[in-house]
């Protein structure tokens, strides 16, 4: 019930395109479901995050879908260029919790 | 940069010894929250540490122990270092004891 399961694993797009990453998870109780970007030889930074009270949520060029009943939410890349090419990974946590449930990530390759 | 800070940022090491890995929180930040990277684990929760005073255990070794100090900063002890302990070990700080938490540069322990 702690799993969040992404997909695809890997992901190749070419520039401009519109890669879509899955995340889906079976804990109800989770309410706060962030994204976060990971380059080589870095940490992980959050990307944007969302709340189950909305369906979607935009910041620049990256959108979360939300989908409650289906307990499954997305991460879309608009215009995608070969700087976002990098690791992500999506996340679920319970409001007030202290852990993060990490995805087992996507490595997005954007050829230019 | 996230403003959380680790180190070492690289460690070799042999089987059977101790290490200590060292992460100073975002300034304001009063929780600490450790995380391991593998290839074959993902991402995965070790411990969580507010204001000095352990709050959430995750999957970590009876091997490895943490502290959180007065001035907020936190080590992670591993002893007795098995080879399947090489991994990317993170720390990841946040105001209160849930929320948004920023990932530090993480430190890559090899254990040979």
């Amino acid at each position: 019930q702690q799993q969040v399961k992404q997909s695809p694993q890997s992901l190749i797009v070419q520039k401009g395109g519109i890669p879509i990453i899955n995340c889906a998870y079976e804990n109800t109780a989770f309410d706060y479901f962030p994204w976060y970007q990971q380059f080589p030889g870095k940490g992980p930074a959050l990307l944007i995050a969302i709340r189950p009270d909305v369906s979607e949520k935009k910041e620049g060029r990256f959108t979360i879908s939300f989908n409650k009943s289906a307990k499954q939410f997305s991460l879309h890349i608009m215009d995608s260029q070969p700087g976002d090419s990098a690791t992500y990974f999506c996340a679920a946590s319970k409001e007030g919790a202290q852990k993060l449930v990490f995805g087992q990530g996507t490595r997005l390759t954007i050829n230019p | 940069d996230s403003g959380v800070t680790q180190t070492p940022k690289h460690l070799i090491t042999a089987t059977g010894q101790r290490v200590t890995l060292r992460c100073s929180p975002r300034s304001g930040d009063l929780s600490v929250y450790w995380y391991q990277q593998s290839l074959d684990q993902g991402l995965q929760f070790l411990i969580q540490y507010y204001n000095g005073e352990e709050r959430a255990k995750g999957n970590i070794l009876e091997r490895f122990s943490a502290q959180q100090f007065p001035d907020l900063h936190s080590e992670l002890n591993l002893s007795s270092l098995e080879l399947g302990d090489s991994a990317l070990y993170f720390c990841a700080s946040s105001v209160g004891q849930g929320g948004t938490q920023y990932f530090g540069p993480g430190t890559r322990l090899l254990v040979l």
